[in-house]
């Protein structure tokens, strides 16, 4: 089965930088999504990691430890937009499909 | 291009009601996953249609059924509701790869389903 872990809600400030971290036990690897998700919207993709390292787009970063089953996001410059929950999931085979398994989320709140 | 649509964006019903929830996929997307999400909770996989078929099931009771239509729309049904079945629906469609692609979901705005 899969499990992930993830803190429950963060604070940072407007400018600043913050990093979420994400632990996952899974049988059988297939990468690792992060999603954003403002209250009462939907999901929206952010990244996939697949090999272990980190990869950048714009003010959001995203790293993977395959042997140590982590990986955060690492977001800077914050903005006020920010404040949101990000949802790390990591799909698993089965029966010839991937079912994703999310993690309950991270409620960020930036501050001013 | 359109993306995901889902109706209704709300709904009240009581217990031992049935629903059915519907979802557009976005263009071009053959592959539509169902989603609950419980406040505070992160989305929790209900089932996933590829081309028609059920391509994979999380772990629900069978009263959580669903259909995918020739266009690549489809339905989620709810038999005999229970008060904990209240939550938010998500529906996500994925693009074209095979069954045994690992892809990026683009998500509905859902529909907030509330069980009296």
């Amino acid at each position: 089965g899969q499990n992930i872990d993830q803190p429950t809600e963060m604070t940072a400030t407007e400018g600043a930088i913050v990093q979420i971290n994400c632990t996952y036990q899974t049988s059988g690897f297939n990468g690792l999504f992060w999603y954003q998700q403002h209250a009462g919207e939907a999901p929206t993709f952010l990244s996939y990691n697949v090999l272990d390292g980190l990869e950048e787009k714009g003010r959001f970063s995203s790293f993977l430890s395959r042997s140590k089953g982590y990986s955060y996001l690492l977001l800077k410059e914050l903005q006020m937009k920010d404040s949101a929950s990000y949802l790390c999931a990591v799909p698993s085979a089965s029966g010839g499909s991937y079912i994703p398994t999310f993690g309950r989320g991270t409620s960020l709140i930036v501050h001013p | 291009e359109t993306g995901v649509t889902q109706s209704p964006t709300h709904l009240i019903k009581t217990r031992g009601q049935q629903v059915t929830l519907r979802c557009s996929s976005q263009s071009g997307h053959n592959t539509v996953s169902w989603y609950q999400q419980a406040l505070g909770q992160g989305p929790q996989f209900i089932f996933q249609y590829y081309r028609e078929e059920e391509n994979g099931r999380g772990n629900f009771p069978p009263r959580f059924s669903g259909l995918q239509f020739p266009n690549y729309s489809s339905e989620l049904n709810v038999n005999a509701l229970e008060l904990d079945d209240s939550a938010l629906y998500l529906c996500a469609s994925s693009p074209p790869g095979g069954r045994e692609t690992v892809n990026e979901q683009f998500f509905g705005p859902g529909t907030r389903l509330t069980v009296l």
